[in-house]
């Protein structure tokens, strides 16, 4: 069964730069996975980042961005803020209807 | 505006049934695929699996194949996540999430949840 990869945790500085990543148990990433990005804060509905790879969901600020970083998707957060401080989730699109969350990254702004 | 409402928090005692809803409105709701997601307890998300309501065609993550029920009444725009048994590992939040319809394969829209306590 694919396994999609992500840091279990995280930390990074007010201000300063981040790069989350996801990745596969099995081979590379790519733009064919549709990579998308999710923020959840504890106790709320996650919240759509990043589509299709780079595209920013409606009301997400520019700070956060999305990219392929070798064989792996990743979530840039440049100026992190304290709010950002979350859980990140990347999804992949495998194919035929069928989707694999990575099991998320847990950001500390400090 | 588009909107994924859920049924409400469910306790249950193992070995019983269950069915939950997610009733979509301010769209098309035949022409969206509708995932459900579960969240246990202090863990991340799992993609349990996605039903399209236009022709009830559904797809199942291994992990959840056999396990649950994924169905839908499109006269009421609503999709279910059903058990014929729960089990105390049931015990998590769900999340009913709508998928873009224009190829570009991410959740634009999420419900709040379902809360589902399975305990003796």
């Amino acid at each position: 069964q694919t396994v999609v990869t992500q840091e279990p945790s995280f930390s990074v500085s007010p201000g300063g730069k981040v790069t989350l990543t996801c990745g596969l148990s099995s081979g590379s990433v790519s733009t064919s996975y549709y990579p998308s990005w999710y923020q959840q804060t504890p106790g709320h509905t996650p919240r759509t980042l990043i589509y299709s790879t780079n595209t920013r969901s409606s009301g997400v600020p520019d700070r956060f961005s999305g990219s392929i970083l070798g064989n792996k998707a990743a979530l840039t957060i440049t100026g992190a803020q304290a709010e950002d401080e979350c859980d990140y989730y990347c999804a992949l699109y495998m194919g035929s209807g069928i989707w694999v969350f990575g099991g998320g990254t847990k950001l500390t702004v400090l | 505006e588009v909107q994924l409402v859920q049924s409400g928090a469910e306790v249950k005692k193992p070995g019983e049934s269950l069915k939950i809803s997610c009733k979509g409105s301010g769209y098309s709701f035949s022409t969206y695929w509708i995932a459900w997601v579960r969240q246990m307890p202090g863990k991340g998300l799992e993609w349990m699996g996605i039903i399209y309501p236009g022709d009830s065609d559904t797809r199942y993550s291994p992990s959840f194949q056999g396990q649950v029920t994924i169905s839908v009444d499109k006269s009421i725009t609503t999709a279910y996540l059903q058990w014929s048994s729960l089990k105390a590992s049931d015990t998590a939040m769900y999340y009913c999430a709508r998928q873009d319809p224009y190829g570009l394969y991410y959740f634009d829209n999420w419900g709040r949840g379902t809360l589902v306590t399975v305990s003796s």
